[in-house]
């Protein structure tokens, strides 16, 4: 069975400092997709990587970098220099291969407060 | 803007009526959408995927005849929860996959605005 694991519930940070939010899946599937999603207190969410099983190469976006390691099933999310925009309940995300289906397994979410 | 769109954004129901959700598909035909349900501080969770012409497909748990969900078209599905109560308060939130080859980014999952239902 598919699963997603943030164990971290919520984490607290000062701004400018570095977070690390962690995410461990376990799939049987050969082929899958990794996803990470932002959700502010309004509640939409805001896509922000999909990573696809055969591209382990880590990415960078501006202040945002992934980690992706198969060999300990893990897809890390780290956010430099933190900001107070930053503070919303992330959640890393598992689907089987997109051309098959569309349906996402999420985690349970971490919530990180930014404190000025 | 929107790629997939969400209405109402929110709804305020009296119990024991019934409250319908819209979920549109801007710039593409979906054949298969997606339902989830987020309860305060929890995760998202998958309630139904909607097949459009045909039955959608309910997970687990999921109540088929309080949760209603019909697509009827290739760029509509609607949730309707019959007989509302206080505990199906919560954020309904659709997604649909844009297929491959169109205008927009193939294959990639897009998410509706979402809906806060509060049942009263």
């Amino acid at each position: 069975a598919q699963k997603v694991t943030q164990a971290q519930t919520e984490i607290s940070v000062v701004e400018k400092e570095d977070v690390t939010l962690d995410c461990v899946y376990e799939t049987r599937d050969t082929t899958y997709y990794l996803f990470w999603y932002k959700q502010p207190p309004s509640g939409e969410l805001v896509f922000l990587i999909r990573r696809n099983s055969f591209d382990e190469q880590n990415e960078i976006s501006g202040r945002y970098s992934w980690n992706f390691q198969k060999s300990t099933s893990s897809f890390n999310f780290t956010i430099t220099a933190s900001q107070v925009v930053d503070s919303a309940v992330y959640f890393c995300a598992l689907s089987e291969a997109l051309s098959n289906t569309g349906k996402l397994i999420f985690g349970q979410g971490t919530t990180l407060q930014v404190k000025p | 803007g929107a790629v997939v769109s969400q209405h109402p954004s929110w709804v305020i129901c009296k119990s024991g009526t019934s409250v319908k959700i819209e979920c549109r598909s801007l710039d593409f035909q979906a054949t298969t959408m997606f339902w989830y349900r987020q309860f305060p501080k929890q995760s998202l969770m998958l309630m139904a995927t909607s097949n459009e012409g045909s039955k959608a497909t309910y997970e687990q748990g999921v109540e088929k005849d309080k949760f209603l969900i019909n697509h009827a078209s290739l760029t509509l599905s609607t949730l309707t929860v019959t007989s509302a109560h206080p505990e199906d308060s919560s954020f309904y939130i659709c997604s649909a996959r844009a297929p491959a080859g169109g205008l927009i980014s193939g294959n990639t999952i897009y998410f509706g605005e979402g809906s806060w239902l509060t049942v009263v």
